[in-house]
């Protein structure tokens, strides 16, 4: 079954410590997505790719940082500048053709500090 | 620049009663489109409905159904025959033509009673 996968489900983060979250994707979609949920606030855009080796920051993308080397996978690092990581992750993905692409959604990563 | 507003915070509804979610949007695009996701407890998000903003007919998939207005801005949700596992948080998300990114509401948290 086509799908996203993100890993790990729960992560912990020592001060200074820089983390990387998983997204994987087999869906063929040209587009993934990060963002990140904190209670009350919704879904903020922390970065977005529409093609391999090119992506763009999103409302919140200060430590943080991405890469787009494969089309199947987009790691998002939550680097030691990002001062109140605590949040839940969730990565997502569409096809960039067509009308209304719904975007797919992984299973998310809760982050937290230790 | 667009944004979503979801004005309930939190609702309930009896089991087999009829719930409406609001929704309004702002922006100045005429070609967009419109999504409600839902958020159950093991935090998956899942497409509930969506809806081309050129076409006039309300989406709808089984119980649920838009009452979208376009003048007015606004997408509302109505959940029909409500069911225990309607439990959870609903989104709204505006998506501008070509865009392929989603602006999410900040979500309704939704509770079914039994």
């Amino acid at each position: 079954d086509g799908g996203i996968t993100q890993s790990p489900k729960y992560l912990f983060r020592k001060e200074g410590q820089n983390v990387t979250l998983s997204c994987e994707q087999n869906l063929n979609h040209d587009a993934m997505y990060w963002y990140r949920q904190d209670p009350g606030q919704g879904l903020r855009l922390i970065y977005y790719s529409q093609i391999v080796n090119d992506f763009q920051k999103g409302d919140i993308a200060e430590g943080y940082s991405v890469s787009r080397e494969k089309k199947e996978s987009f790691p998002l690092t939550v680097t030691s500048a990002q001062k109140n990581p605590t949040a839940f992750y969730l990565c997502a993905s569409s096809s960039t053709g067509g009308f209304s692409q719904p975007q797919h959604f992984g299973d998310g990563t809760r982050l937290s500090i230790l | 620049a667009q944004t979503v507003t979801q004005s309930q915070p939190e609702m309930s509804v009896q089991e087999a009663e009829t719930v409406t979610l609001s929704c309004t949007y702002d922006t100045s695009e005429s070609n967009y489109y419109l999504f409600w996701y839902k958020q159950p407890p093991s935090r998956q998000m899942i497409l509930v409905i969506r809806q081309e903003a050129y076409k006039q007919q309300n989406a709808t998939e089984n119980r649920f159904s838009v009452n979208f207005q376009k003048a007015a801005k606004s997408f509302s949700l109505k959940i029909s025959d409500s069911q225990l596992g309607d439990t959870a948080m609903y989104f709204c998300a505006f998506m501008k033509l070509w865009d392929y990114k989603y602006i999410f509401g900040t979500g309704t948290r939704l509770k079914v009673l039994a």
